[in-house]
């Protein structure tokens, strides 16, 4: 059974890290790009970071771009990304996703149940 | 930055056509997926490189993309099909990954 499941999600406090992570199960894991993706509560998708199949590459968007990492253990088909200096706009649900390609152009073909981060005082 | 731009809602009938638009600087010359959200529900590719339909997608969902218009059909609208709806692209100036702002589609 293909499946995604993330966790590490919760309350923290401004400034503060968080680790997320996506469990691969039922696919490939290391031949895919893969991706978060976020969704603020009551708004749409926002992609966030993508990795490519290897590690090699990885890009950001520019709202997260020197705060969020964004990394994989293909021995342990797992996906993470690492959050630093939380702000109360990081607030939201986060996907991981599955890239149809192996560098990650392609679309998100399996998606995760999500994780909820809450960055607040 | 590369700008997608979808209407915000579209109201259509059971049985009718609903047609859903994705506007984007030549995005003609881009691949543009979709996909579905529905409420409290992680969202699900059911369009890819424009016209393509994944395995157990409807044949009643359908693609297109030309100039500056990429559009997503549903045929045969059906309850079931009330949702979310947000086109996406590959940015490869910036390498971002964007998605428009989503269309709420509801059936009458």
């Amino acid at each position: 059974q293909v499946q995604l499941v993330e966790s590490g999600g919760g309350v923290v406090q401004p400034g503060r890290s968080l680790r997320l992570s996506c469990a691969a199960s039922g696919i490939t894991f290391s031949s895919y790009a893969m991706h978060w993706v976020r969704q603020a509560p009551g708004k749409g998708l926002e992609w966030v970071a993508v990795i490519s199949y290897d590690g090699d590459k990885k890009y950001y968007a520019d709202s997260v771009k020197g705060r969020f990492t964004i990394s994989r253990d293909n021995s342990k088909n797992t996906l993470y990304g690492q959050m630093n200096s939380l702000r109360i706009e990081d607030t939201a649900v986060y996907y991981c996703a599955k890239d149809r390609s192996d560098a990650g152009y392609s679309a998100f073909d399996i998606w995760g149940q999500g994780t909820m981060v809450i960055v607040s005082s | 930055s590369y700008v997608l731009t979808q209407s915000p809602s579209v109201s259509v009938a059971p049985g009718q056509t609903a047609t859903i638009t994705c506007g984007g600087n030549n995005i003609g010359r881009r691949s543009a997926h979709w996909y579905q959200q529905k409420p409290g529900q992680a969202p699900v590719l059911v369009v890819y490189t424009d016209s393509e339909r994944p395995s157990g997608i409807p044949e009643r969902f359908s693609g297109s993309n030309s100039g500056n218009t990429a559009t997503l059909t549903i045929s045969r609208v059906e309850a079931g099909d009330e949702a979310d709806y947000y086109c996406q692209v590959w940015d490869g100036d910036s390498d971002h990954r964007v998605f428009g702002g989503g269309t709420k589609l509801t059936v009458l």
